[in-house]
């Protein structure tokens, strides 16, 4: 069965590093492309940025653009997100996701997440 | 602010029928981009209830139900049940922010 486990999450301060993995099993994540969305406490989910299945193309939120990087290793099938800069308003729960294309319109578009990990917490706080 | 909208909350005895709706415009949902549900259980990572606009993924009960019209989209659920009491957000994608975006999230309450 498919499965994503987060890791790397911790208490960080404002303005240093951390970098986020993601390990997938049960399918052949050079296959799909995969994403990133998080959680800030007691709020909604937020995009953060997706990855193609053989890592050419990437696309970020503009509240991330610049200071995050998603990459992967499909040898190791492992998704990773290499956060810098961190601010407060980073603080959430990352999930990793997998992308699925829409296709019922004849021609495939952006579509949806079809499984999630369960998340890793990220604090910045001084 | 979300670029989807929808109720802060429902609410629902059990046995009834609640209908969540989702408001987009015409660089998301308008622009034909499909929408899709997901169900947060309390404490847990959300999980896809709805896909493109109306199918169900193997084992979602049928009480769950999509549809989409124009800029807008809505999550029927019927025979209301005590499981059901989670948050619901919609998502589509949107050509104007070349992103993925979400509903703010429906908190929906069993009475």
């Amino acid at each position: 069965q498919v499965q994503l486990g987060e890791s790397g999450g911790g208490v960080v301060q404002p303005g240093r590093s951390l970098r986020l993995s993601c390990a997938a099993s049960g399918f052949t994540l050079s296959s799909y492309g995969m994403h990133w969305v998080r959680q800030a406490p007691g709020k909604g989910l937020e995009w953060v940025a997706v990855i193609s299945y053989d890592g050419t193309n990437k696309y970020y939120a503009d509240s991330v653009r610049g200071r995050f990087t998603i990459s992967r290793d499909n040898s190791k099938n492992t998704l990773y997100l290499q956060m810098n800069s961190l601010r407060a308003e980073d603080t959430a729960v990352y999930y990793c996701a997998r992308d699925r294309v829409d296709c019922s319109g004849g021609s495939c578009t952006r579509g949806y997440f079809d499984y999630w990990g369960q998340g890793t917490l990220v604090t910045v706080s001084s | 602010q979300s670029v989807l909208t929808q109720p802060p909350s429902v609410s629902g005895a059990p046995g009834q029928r609640v209908i969540i709706s989702c408001t987009g415009s015409s660089s998301n949902i308008g622009a034909g981009y499909g929408v899709h549900w997901y169900q947060q259980l309390p404490g847990t990572a959300p999980k896809l209830l709805i896909y493109v606009n109306s199918n169900r993924p193997s084992g979602v009960p049928d009480r769950f139900s999509g549809s989409k019209s124009g800029t807008s989209a809505s999550l029927a659920i019927t025979g209301l049940q005590a499981e059901d009491e989670a948050n619901y957000y919609c998502q589509s994608y949107d050509s104007s922010l070349s992103g993925w975006v979400f509903g703010g999230g429906t908190k929906l309450t069993v009475l």
